[in-house]
């Protein structure tokens, strides 16, 4: 699986867009992107995938580049609760049985009042 | 559901003692994995399995062992502790299909004196 670079930390204001940016650059055809985050120590919560086309959910939406060799999570209204560790993951998901999350480092994001 | 539940919450080992990390689910998921994370680091893959009966090696299975005889339960035994482990330690589990999400335990906090 492709790695990823993400910044170690970020800081936005309440009720602001949080834009988490992670490049892959190595990234394949094949390999989709995925957003995790862990708040205080929780188990990791999933948030967010794609493959090549822009995706919005009910907590965030994910930006992928044309060529695919970056993305960037929106958070579109952050809130205190938004405060959490976010992993940026590839993965091939045509491996059969060989699904393992690599995680890196994240981005500690932090919501200030 | 109560989704993916692990057992203890908290435990203080001494070393060489040995002891049972208990990992069930309840969404009749095929795939399920141990991971380990130590303070201000990702998660690493310990052990991960594709079905009851099938098992195979993460990034850092020295030291631990695992067995999947049900569909729903996924132990991981410590044989000889050692401070080494002293770790946060999450199972997960998602169905086998392409894009399924993964979900996360509340941990395990491991402390080996």
């Amino acid at each position: 699986d492709a790695k990823t670079t993400q910044p170690p930390s970020m800081d936005c204001a309440e009720g602001r867009a949080a834009n988490l940016p992670c490049n892959h650059s190595t990234i394949s055809g094949n390999e989709y992107v995925y957003w995790y985050r862990q708040i205080h120590s929780q188990g990791p919560q999933y948030i967010i995938h794609g493959l090549k086309n822009n995706e919005t959910n009910e907590m965030a939406s994910l930006i992928i580049t044309e060529d695919r060799k970056s993305s960037t999570l929106i958070l579109p209204h952050a809130t205190l609760r938004d405060t959490a560790v976010y992993y940026c993951i590839v993965r091939d998901d045509k491996k059969g049985g060989a699904q393992k999350l690599v995680f890196g480092q994240g981005t500690r994001l932090t919501i200030n009042p | 559901n109560a989704g993916v539940t692990q057992t203890p919450k908290f435990q203080v080992l001494k070393t060489g003692q040995s002891m049972t990390l208990q990992c069930a689910q309840d969404m009749n998921h095929e795939y399920m994995s141990w991971y380990r994370q130590d303070p201000g680091m990702g998660l690493r893959l310990i052990h991960y399995s594709v079905g009851a009966g099938i098992t195979d090696q993460g990034e850092v299975p020295n030291g631990y062992n695992v067995s999947r005889s049900t569909t729903e339960d996924f132990p991981l035994r410590l044989l000889s502790a050692a401070p080494s482990q002293t770790s946060v330690y999450f199972c997960a589990s998602r169905g086998y299909g392409y894009q399924e999400t993964q979900y996360f335990g509340p941990g395990t906090r491991l402390l080996v004196l």
